[in-house]
């Protein structure tokens, strides 16, 4: 069993729709979660950023994280053709290495 | 600030031959990790870096893989001898804090 699991899609929506993205894992250790986004042919780079358990808000996106289901989502409102990319979640114990999940590939259709 | 650079950018090579990839991370980073990423595995980490020193390297798949850091603005991957298996996109990062910065990669082909 790896890790960290996340569902690789693909994930295709409509302009506008809600958006919502998990990772489960299985090492209760991890207090670190972040979610990363790639484009196409790029490297990924940081999207949000959550210690421990809670949410957090940043414009039309929110991270949540439930330790005690070993869950974390990404939920992106408002979802905009700009949008689509391939989101990785990535977890560690300390900050520096990383665990990261297969990643989901996403689609906003105009 | 330039951000990561990675070089190069793109690599194709035979099977048997030594490769050598190059990063420079962002001015003032301590913190370097080498990357791996396939459709198959994801993205992996391979080792990382604090202030020149490797730090952990447990994720290196085996002896013909090495890095080095001679200061604190180059770091290199090389792969001796290289296998069709090794083909992939190679990330480098650099940080500072918790955020890690990653370079756009080199596209590995080993044929």
């Amino acid at each position: 069993q790896k890790e960290v699991e996340q569902d690789p899609g693909p994930l295709s929506v409509p302009e506008g729709a809600i958006v919502s993205l998990n990772c489960t894992y299985s090492n209760s250790a991890f207090q670190y979660f972040m979610w990363y986004r790639q484009y196409s042919r790029k490297g990924p780079e940081l999207l949000m950023y959550t210690y421990s358990s809670g949410n957090k808000e940043d414009g039309r996106f929110t991270a949540q994280v439930d330790k005690s289901s070993k869950y974390i989502s990404l939920f992106i409102r408002d979802s905009q053709p700009s949008d689509s990319a391939t989101y990785l979640c990535a977890m560690a114990k300390g900050a520096q290495k990383l665990v990261f999940g297969q990643g989901t590939r996403l689609t906003i259709n105009p | 600030d330039a951000g990561v650079i990675q070089s190069p950018r793109h690599e194709v090579t035979e099977m048997g031959q030594e490769v050598t990839l190059r990063c420079k991370p962002i001015s003032g980073h301590d913190y370097l990790f080498w990357y791996r990423q396939t459709m198959m595995r994801g993205l992996e980490l391979l080792i990382y870096f604090n202030n020149n020193v490797p730090i952990d390297d447990s994720g290196m798949p085996e002896d013909r893989f090495s890095a080095k850091m001679p200061n604190a603005s180059f770091s290199t991957l090389k792969i001796q001898p290289s296998e069709p298996r090794d083909s992939a996109v190679y990330f480098c990062a650099s940080s500072a804090a918790e955020t890690q910065y990653f370079g756009p990669g080199t596209r590995l082909l080993v044929l």
